[in-house]
């Protein structure tokens, strides 16, 4: 979206450095989380979900890590590109709900720096 | 081409003037949602479907209405918009069965204004 950069946290990464974009979750009954990649005046991609019987999971140049004790996840970013500049969502579901209810957590800016 | 869509795009109404954005998919999907997304808010759901005929409430439903009555369609419906409904909306899809991920697909947007 065009304003939804505004009043987020930003991250501002070297290009080809990596970039961690953290998130904290606030439902301990959420066993399942995903991360989904904004850019500027488009919906939500999705990049990577993880179940909560997992601690870490990889994709392309991704990885997501799950830390269920302090209710923490993150998503690393290996040598970080323009075309990674976004805003970063994750979200968390409990299944017992139905996997359909998913809370997203407010975002976070990537910048790479050229 | 596997996608969601919506329209219009942008749109600038009234105060209590009905409208409707549409939402449609092609990929046969069970699950569709309507969220909004506001600055520092993230997205939040309003409404979301199951299958045809089969609609909850998401955490911000007050001042919407939606229908599901064809798999492909969920239209979203503001019977008396008001500024407060100022915001970028987004329709998204899934499977529900089979799950080998959580993946929703979202359409590009609707910009609302309501002035």
């Amino acid at each position: 979206g065009e304003n939804v950069g505004l009043h987020l946290p930003t991250l501002s990464v070297q290009e080809g450095d990596n970039s961690i974009i953290n998130c904290a979750y606030s439902n301990s009954a959420s066993d399942y989380f995903i991360w989904y990649k904004q850019e500027s005046g488009k919906g939500p991609q999705f990049i990577i979900d993880i179940r909560s019987n997992m601690d870490k999971r990889q994709g392309q140049r991704v990885t997501v890590l799950l830390n269920k004790t302090v209710k923490h996840l993150s998503l690393q970013i290996a040598a970080t590109q323009p075309g990674d500049s976004a805003v970063y969502f994750c979200a968390e579901g409990d299944s017992s709900l139905g996997y359909q209810k998913v809370t997203f957590g407010i975002g976070t800016k990537l910048q790479v720096i050229p | 081409e596997a996608q969601v869509t919506q329209n219009p795009r942008y749109l600038i109404t009234v105060t209590g003037k009905k409208l409707t954005v549409t939402c449609s998919q092609n990929m046969n999907h069970e699950y569709m949602s309507w969220y909004r997304q506001d600055p520092g808010l993230g997205l939040r759901q309003i409404y979301y479907s199951m299958n045809v005929e089969v609609t909850d409430k998401g955490d911000v439903p007050e001042g919407y209405k939606v229908s599901r009555k064809e798999k492909r369609n969920f239209p979203l419906i503001l019977e008396s918009p008001s500024p407060n409904q100022t915001s970028l909306y987004f329709c998204a899809s899934s499977l529900t069965s089979g799950l080998s991920s959580y993946e929703q697909y979202f359409g590009p947007g609707t910009r609302l204004t309501v002035t």
